[in-house]
């Protein structure tokens, strides 16, 4: 079954903690993007890879870091240095005219 | 930097009657205009993909238009399964900028 695959859906973390969010895709595409979502606010760029071994900055890259060692994963680390981590985490991939959504991964801090 | 601005935040509709969403931009390069529905809870689902100042695509109830400075999304006779947010996203080289979103409600 092809497509992008988060995990874990849920996660809780408790402050001072790093947690890693799992991004996976099986449907060859180059570009891959790390969104996140708060309630009544769009989507906002955390980072992107445009090929493997090369990731940019998004406009909110601070206290997250990512790697992108594969072509099929795009791990996100949100580091303890993040002071408002909790929110829905969206990963994405690119190819042609389409941008394709996984079903996104919730990220609280308790 | 690139902006996309949607309108209304919020739109409730009785079933059947007709409205449009807005979506203006102001992005350097555009490479694409971009529609998406996101249900709660869950990962946003592609729409639409336009180009080019001029044109239209169409899905069921649903047709997205393009101009130079914004696109609108045409809803004709909803029905409450199309009650999401529908959500605008302009790109520019693999930048993806999006706009906060319409959250559409649809009374039967």
């Amino acid at each position: 079954d092809g497509g992008i695959t988060q995990s874990p859906k849920y996660l809780f973390r408790k402050e001072g903690q790093n947690v890693t969010l799992s991004c996976e895709q099986n449907l060859n595409h180059d570009a891959m993007y790390w969104y996140r979502q708060d309630p009544g606010q769009g989507l906002r760029l955390i980072y992107y890879s445009q090929i493997v071994n090369d990731f940019q900055k998004g406009d909110i890259a601070e206290g997250y870091s990512v790697s992108r060692e594969k072509k099929e994963s795009f791990p996100l680390t949100v580091t303890s240095a993040q002071k408002n981590p909790t929110a829905f985490y969206l990963c994405a991939t690119h190819s042609g005219n389409t941008i394709y959504f996984g079903e996104g991964s919730w990220l609280t801090v308790v | 930097e690139d902006q996309v601005t949607q309108s209304p935040e919020a739109l409730r509709l009785q079933e059947g009657e007709s409205s449009s969403l807005n979506c203006s931009y102001t992005v350097s390069g555009l490479r694409g205009l971009f529609w998406y529905r996101q249900d709660p809870g869950k990962g946003p689902e592609f729409l639409f993909t336009l180009y080019s100042a001029g044109e239209e695509k169409e899905k069921e109830r649903l047709k997205a238009t393009l101009t130079k400075k914004e696109s609108f999304l045409h809803i004709t006779a909803p029905k409450p399964e199309d009650s999401a947010t529908y959500l605008c996203a302009v790109q520019a080289n693999y930048k993806l900028s999006f706009g906060a979103g319409t959250t559409v409600t649809v009374r039967a």
